[in-house]
């Protein structure tokens, strides 16, 4: 079945760049599908953050996309997420999401197990 | 604040019907999903579409919508469905993906 796990620093320093990988696996990305991520700080409610096609195509939720890239790498099955200029309050769980979306319809489907990080000098 | 308004808290008497609603304006043009999260879990997708449940979801689980309001209803409602359920769609826009703000639902 297709699983997805996430990967990266647990603890980023306030200003730099808070960089994650989700690696794909029982599915192959190039396929079809956009790929996302979706936050959760501690005790609050989910944010998607944004989501990326597999063509490269992006989608970002507008409060972010200023500082916020999701990038595909198809050969490695793979999607990244970087947040620039971080700040105490970018501490969350971060989950990413097989995005399903079409038409009227947004839904994530399939969820990594999430991995938190704590923005913190 | 979310485009998407949950009741923060529900309760259901064990076995007994629950319905949990999500408003929002978005929701008179764009369907709803339902997400189920437990404490320390991933949360996991229970009802997309108009009323679909992905394989593996119980059919005490179902969905609807009228207006500006879906609902997400358990009949017969479990012990292992205590949990917290966020709803899912388009925001106003109908460009971004937003959720509601989760209802805790205790099972007495």
């Amino acid at each position: 079945q297709v699983q997805l796990q996430e990967s990266g620093p647990g603890l980023v320093k306030p200003s730099e760049t808070l960089s994650l990988t989700c690696a794909v696996s029982g599915y192959p990305m190039s396929s079809g599908y956009h790929w996302g991520w979706v936050r959760q700080p501690p005790g609050k409610v989910l944010e998607w953050i944004g989501s990326v096609h597999h063509s490269g195509t992006t989608y970002y939720n507008p409060p972010l996309k200023s500082r916020v890239t999701i990038s595909v790498d198809t050969s490695k099955n793979q999607f990244s997420l970087n947040l620039r200029s971080v700040t105490a309050s970018d501490t969350a769980l971060y989950y990413c999401v097989r995005d399903a979306s079409t038409g009227p319809l947004v839904v994530f489907d399939i969820w990594g197990e999430g991995t938190m990080v704590t923005v913190s000098s | 604040s979310s485009e998407l308004t949950q009741d923060p808290t529900v309760s259901v008497a064990l076995g007994q019907t629950v319905r949990i609603t999500c408003q929002g304006d978005s929701l008179r043009n764009y369907y709803a999903s339902w997400y189920q999260q437990k404490p320390g879990q991933a949360p996991i997708l229970v009802i997309y579409d108009k009323n679909n449940r992905p394989s593996g979801i119980p059919d005490r689980f179902s969905g609807s919508s009228s207006g500006n309001t879906a609902s997400l209803t358990i009949s017969g409602a479990q012990a292992e469905d205590e949990a917290d359920y966020y709803c899912n769609s388009r925001d106003s826009s109908g460009h971004d993906a937003v959720f509601g703000g989760g209802t805790q639902l205790t099972v007495l």
